[in-house]
């Protein structure tokens, strides 16, 4: 595909459950990013990885929250044991990594994460 | 420390009207990237505006335009002659060239343009 993709595009889940978020970044792009975004708020990063370095998790707010990638492809954001304050849009982005000065990253649509 | 500060949470504009959101960053790296994004309430990402540290000259692209001020360590945005579809949340971000692509993002404005 053209762009960055997510999905489910909504999840709706009871408190407890364990849930996954997909991301397929754009084809080729070594970098990829999720962010949490609460209802009328700013992104919150999440998670970023670049190629085959270790990821950069100084943003996951707890031990329940892990990510993983399969190479340079696909990632899966996990929360685990999901609590009402998870309730949010989670945002996928990927960008090329190349040392450029214009790299722009590019956001999928998002997935609207509900816990009752 | 906020690496990213936009001290305007919302902001209400009449239209035609130019209107500037604030940013304000924090950095050590001499080279650096700052970027604007606007989300409508489709809830979408759109890249706007982009200015390297080193760029001479401000950067703009059609109504958009950044008011650049590197020694402030400001890049404000400017919209000029605003329309009904300005209306969103905006949001400045930085890329810091620390050979790693990790781009902070400011917590928004939401621009409100009133008819």
């Amino acid at each position: 595909g053209a762009g960055v993709s997510q999905s489910p595009s909504n999840k709706v889940t009871e408190k407890g459950k364990d849930v996954e978020l997909r991301c397929d970044p754009i084809s080729g792009h070594t970098a990829l990013y999720w962010y949490r975004q609460r209802l009328g708020q700013g992104l919150e990063f999440l998670i970023y990885f670049q190629g085959n370095s270790a990821p950069d998790k100084s943003g996951l707010p707890s031990d329940r929250f892990s990510a993983e990638r399969t190479g340079e492809s696909v990632s899966t954001l996990t929360i685990q044991r999901t609590q009402q304050e998870d309730s949010a849009v989670y945002l996928c982005a990927s960008s090329s990594g190349l040392i450029d000065p214009l790299n722009e990253q590019f956001f999928g649509p998002g997935t609207r994460l509900t816990v009752l | 420390a906020q690496k990213i500060t936009q001290t305007q949470p919302g902001m209400f504009v009449q239209e035609k009207e130019a209107v500037t959101l604030d940013c304000t960053y924090d950095t050590s790296d001499p080279s650096y990237g700052l970027f604007w994004y606007k989300q409508p309430s489709s809830g979408e990402m759109i890249f706007l505006i982009y200015q390297g540290s080193y760029d001479q000259q401000n950067a703009t692209e059609g109504r958009y335009s950044l008011n650049f001020q590197k020694a402030r360590k400001s890049a404000n945005l400017v919209i000029s002659a605003s329309q009904l579809g300005d209306s969103a949340m905006y949001f400045c971000a930085m890329r810091e060239w620390r050979g790693d692509d990790k781009i902070i993002f400011g917590k928004g404005t939401r621009l409100h343009i009133l008819p």
